[in-house]
């Protein structure tokens, strides 16, 4: 199984400042990973996929990169509907795996 | 516009069973498979199961291999995860999805809004 770190567990940034999210796979993934955000008590939404393509109706400020083991979602300025957790995900194998979460807050 | 809706959730007793449903709407639903996901109180997400359109071949969690059976009737245009033998760990949300284009393994697109499943005595 594909074991997805994300790093920070909390990252605190003010509106306005840029944001770089990390996920590390415990093996080679090629590009196939996916970033998704999730607000309380909301659904998950897709905001990037096969590392860096957005998602339909996804923000420009929304930017993803990497491949093989390391991957960054990029916030380039912050916007305050922006505060929310973020998940990666990777399907290159089964089984489906996702990363364990960065809590982004308001500081 | 594309809807997910889940139903079928509550509370049950360990060992017990439960059958969720989700009814899609919006879009062509034999065209994509169809996944669940779950996430218990306060967690992350796990992937649980999914099902393809194109010959209904089925995938699984180890944690919920022969314990859950997904399934779906494209005439009705629902999708369902009967779960048997629950445990407290099963506890958790479960999101109903669609997968985001035809090659498997796959990321998902849209979300339900998710249905509260209770493990306890």
């Amino acid at each position: 199984e594909i074991v997805l770190t994300q790093s920070p567990a909390t990252l605190s940034l003010s509106p306005g400042e840029r944001a770089t999210l990390s996920c590390r796979a415990s093996q080679s993934v090629s590009s196939y990973l996916a970033w998704y955000q999730q607000k309380p008590g909301q659904a998950p939404r897709l905001l990037i996929y096969d590392a860096s393509n957005r998602a339909t109706g996804i923000p420009a400020r929304f930017g993803g990169s990497g491949s093989g083991t390391d991957f960054t979602l990029t916030i380039s300025s912050l916007e305050p509907e922006d505060f929310a957790i973020y998940y990666c995900q990777q399907r290159s194998y089964w089984p489906i795996t996702f990363g364990q979460g960065t809590r982004l807050e308001i500081k | 516009e594309v809807q997910l809706l889940e139903s079928g959730g509550g509370l049950v007793q360990p060992g017990g069973s439960l059958r969720l449903s989700c009814a899609a709407s919006g879009f062509t639903f034999d065209s994509y498979a169809m996944s669940w996901v779950r996430q218990a109180p306060g967690k992350g997400l796990e992937w649980v199961s999914v099902t393809r359109n194109s010959d209904i071949s089925t995938y699984y969690a180890d944690s919920v291999k022969d314990r859950f059976t997904i399934s779906r009737d494209n005439s009705k245009n629902t999708l369902y995860l009967e779960m048997s033998s629950l445990r407290a760990e099963d506890t958790a949300v479960y999101y109903c999805a669609r997968a985001f284009r035809s090659s498997s393994p796959y990321y998902f697109d849209y979300w339900g809004q998710g249905t509260l499943v209770t493990v306890s005595s």
